[in-house]
């Protein structure tokens, strides 16, 4: 499994756009790169998920370079409620289902 | 059902207590995780199914918990002789197999507290 290192922690103020970088240096050709959001007594959600280059949906946007060796996670006008911790995941599909989180990223909104 | 399902969502047990925790995954979904997060961590895995079989049990903490799946469904859980370590909530996951990456949905958790 590619290891993933991203930071413990990252302050931000609302309305402000917001980017977590995942290393992942070891990634396989197979694999794919998930961001998931986890709240205070609740389970991760997915946020997002890429292969290469940018992905985009209601939530965020995923830039993966070409050599896939880094991935960012990018929250546009970030709210309080935004607040939370955010994985980074990289495992590859079919029969892998040994899925090892990181520690995370916690975000903190501040007014 | 429309998510993955975990009971109970709050148990309270004496130390050397069996407590057992119970997953109902999404429909149709072949993978199920466990996973275990003590207040503060991070996801810590504990073992996943392939169907009904565990390939890596390596992720259990100990010989006090196993865990079992029936009818590529249900799992359960099991932590024996409860020590106040075994505290933090349990996770439960289920995804599809996909060539496109898995992506996993989350119960809420149950949360375990040993006194």
């Amino acid at each position: 499994l590619a290891k993933t290192t991203q930071p413990i922690s990252m302050d931000s103020y609302e309305g402000q756009e917001v980017n977590i970088t995942c290393s992942h240096n070891n990634i396989a050709t197979n694999d794919y790169i998930t961001w998931y959001q986890q709240f205070p007594s609740q389970g991760p959600r997915f946020i997002i998920q890429g292969y290469k280059t940018k992905v985009t949906n209601e939530v965020a946007s995923l830039f993966i370079p070409a050599d896939r060796k880094s991935s960012t996670l990018s929250l546009p006008r970030v709210s309080l409620s935004d607040t939370a911790v955010y994985y980074c995941l990289v495992e590859s599909g079919g029969s892998n289902y040994k899925l090892t989180f990181g520690k995370g990223t916690l975000l903190t909104v501040n007014p | 059902g429309a998510g993955v399902s975990q009971s109970p969502s709050n148990k309270v047990t004496e130390k050397g207590k069996d407590v057992e925790l119970r997953c109902d995954p999404i429909s149709g979904h072949t993978a199920l995780y466990w996973y275990r997060q003590r207040l503060g961590q991070g996801l810590e895995f504990l073992i996943y199914f392939q169907g009904n079989s565990a390939p890596d049990k390596s992720g259990l903490p100990s010989d006090r918990f196993s865990a079992e799946r029936t009818g590529e469904s249900v799992s359960t859980l099991t932590i024996q002789r409860t020590q106040q370590e075994d505290s933090a909530v349990y996770l439960c996951a289920s995804s599809t197999y996909g060539e496109s990456g898995n992506t996993i949905y989350f119960g809420e958790g149950s949360w375990l507290t040993v006194v």
